[in-house]
């Protein structure tokens, strides 16, 4: 099974900071990667695929990139709603997997 | 609008089985692959089960291989998964999923607690 080791596990960041958020894959995924964000008592939200590619709606300052192995979510000007846990996903083979998701905090 | 409206979650005592439906709309239900993820309290998300667009291939995780079956009923753009000898480490919100690129819309969700 491939592997998605996500950190950090949480992080606290203040408004208009960027912050990033990395998952390293333990095999070869290609582009196949998605991120995820959650709100509390809520599904998760779609905001990246293909490791680069921007959901519809999703604000420009979210944005995803690769390098080798290691995949990375960029929230720059951070805003009160970006709060919430944000989960990356491989769907290069089965069985699909996550990362064990980032808990973001605004202060 | 694409909506998906689970139902059929509760409580259950292990050993037993429950049946989660899933009414999907506003999308063409037949040309989707659809999926069940799952989430235990306060734990990430974990993938349950995949049938394509038209049912003629399931996957499944490990765990749940020969205890769980997904299926789908295009006449009715409905999903399902039928959960037997239901344990204790499969309580869980479970959500059912449109795999498009890739899971790009959930339901809200349906809560399923496996306890004596």
């Amino acid at each position: 099974d491939i592997q998605m080791t996500q950190s950090p596990s949480s992080m606290s960041a203040s408004l208009g900071d960027t912050v990033t958020i990395t998952c390293l894959a333990s095999q070869d995924i290609g582009n196949y990667l998605s991120w995820y964000q959650q709100k509390p008592g809520k599904s998760p939200k779609l905001m990246i695929y293909g490791a680069t590619n921007l959901e519809d709606g999703v604000p420009s300052r979210f944005s995803g990139s690769r390098s080798g192995s290691d995949y990375s979510l960029t929230i720059n000007s951070l805003g009160y709603d970006d709060e919430g846990i944000y989960h990356c996903h491989q769907y290069y083979e089965y069985p699909l997997t996550f990362g064990s998701g980032t808990k973001l905090e605004i202060k | 609008e694409v909506q998906l409206v689970e139902s059929g979650g509760g409580l259950v005592q292990p050993g037993r089985s429950m049946k989660l439906s899933c009414a999907a709309s506003g999308f063409t239900f037949n040309n989707y692959d659809m999926a069940w993820v799952c989430q235990a309290p306060k734990k990430g998300l974990e993938w349950v089960a995949t049938i394509s667009y038209d049912g003629s291939s399931t996957y499944y995780r490990d765990s749940v291989k020969g205890r769980f079956t997904i299926s789908r009923d295009n006449a009715k753009s409905t999903l399902y998964l039928q959960m037997d000898s239901l344990r204790s480490e499969d309580t869980a919100t479970y959500y059912c999923a449109r795999q498009g690129r890739p899971f790009d819309y959930w339901g809200q969700g349906v809560m399923v607690t496996v306890s004596s």
